[in-house]
């Protein structure tokens, strides 16, 4: 059974620090991982879609990575700033197209 | 903004009242999805419409009850819900059910009291 994990639950960082967000699972046999951000009481917005033949993706600051064999993704934040924080989730699709959503990690970055 | 909207934003319910919320998208999208988002849990799969029928009911009580009239649109009907029933209800929709990217609406936060 797939199981995804994000470490830490938790985070707060100096705004301008980088830094990495991970996410792992226990079953490499995915289509596509998805990166979301999600603000207090809102929906989530993708940030980032990897597909299972890619290795990374970027948009502007951020940048996704995609390790199957070791059942790992990071989120890189960089130049991170306080309109950054939120919670952000990491959300596998299956082969059989299930989603299957870890539980966050919630990002505070103080000015 | 994703191009998913949701209505109401928040929702305050007796346990006796009948309620529905509203999912709409213009994204040409033929797959649409309910989601429960209770605090500090994942995201719970509720229901999936798939070119307007219901593919997919991940044991969701009968007092929630979902409707897709077309492609655009989709409903949950409420009734007789339960304290433990408050959370965010997220709609979404995707081009396919497959490997699509979602789109996510904000989302109705919901009170049962």
């Amino acid at each position: 059974k797939q199981e995804v994990t994000q470490i830490p639950a938790a985070l707060s960082v100096p705004e301008g620090e980088n830094l990495v967000l991970n996410c792992s699972f226990t079953d490499s046999a995915i289509y596509n991982l998805q990166w979301f951000r999600q603000d207090p009481g809102k929906g989530l917005t993708s940030l980032l879609l990897i597909q299972s033949s890619q290795r990374e993706q970027t948009s502007g600051r951020l940048n996704a990575s995609l390790d199957k064999s070791s059942g790992r993704s990071t989120l890189y934040i960089a130049a991170s700033q306080p309109g950054d924080s939120a919670t952000y989730l990491c959300v596998l699709r299956g082969n059989t197209g299930k989603l299957i959503f870890g539980q966050g990690t919630t990002l505070q970055v103080k000015p | 903004e994703t191009g998913v909207t949701q209505t109401p934003r928040h929702l305050v319910m007796g346990m006796t009242n009948k309620k529905s919320l509203k999912c709409e998208q213009h994204l040409g999208h033929n797959a649409m999805y309910w989601y429960k988002q209770s605090a500090k849990k994942p995201l719970e799969l509720m229901f999936v419409y798939s070119l307007e029928e219901r593919v997919e009911n991940n044991s969701v009580p009968s007092r929630f009850s979902p409707e897709c009239p077309n492609s655009s649109h989709l409903f949950l009907h409420l009734h007789t819900l339960q304290p433990e029933d408050s959370a965010l209800y997220l709609c979404a929709s995707s081009h396919g059910q497959g490997a699509e990217k979602l789109f996510f609406g904000s989302g109705t936060q919901l009170s049962v009291l």
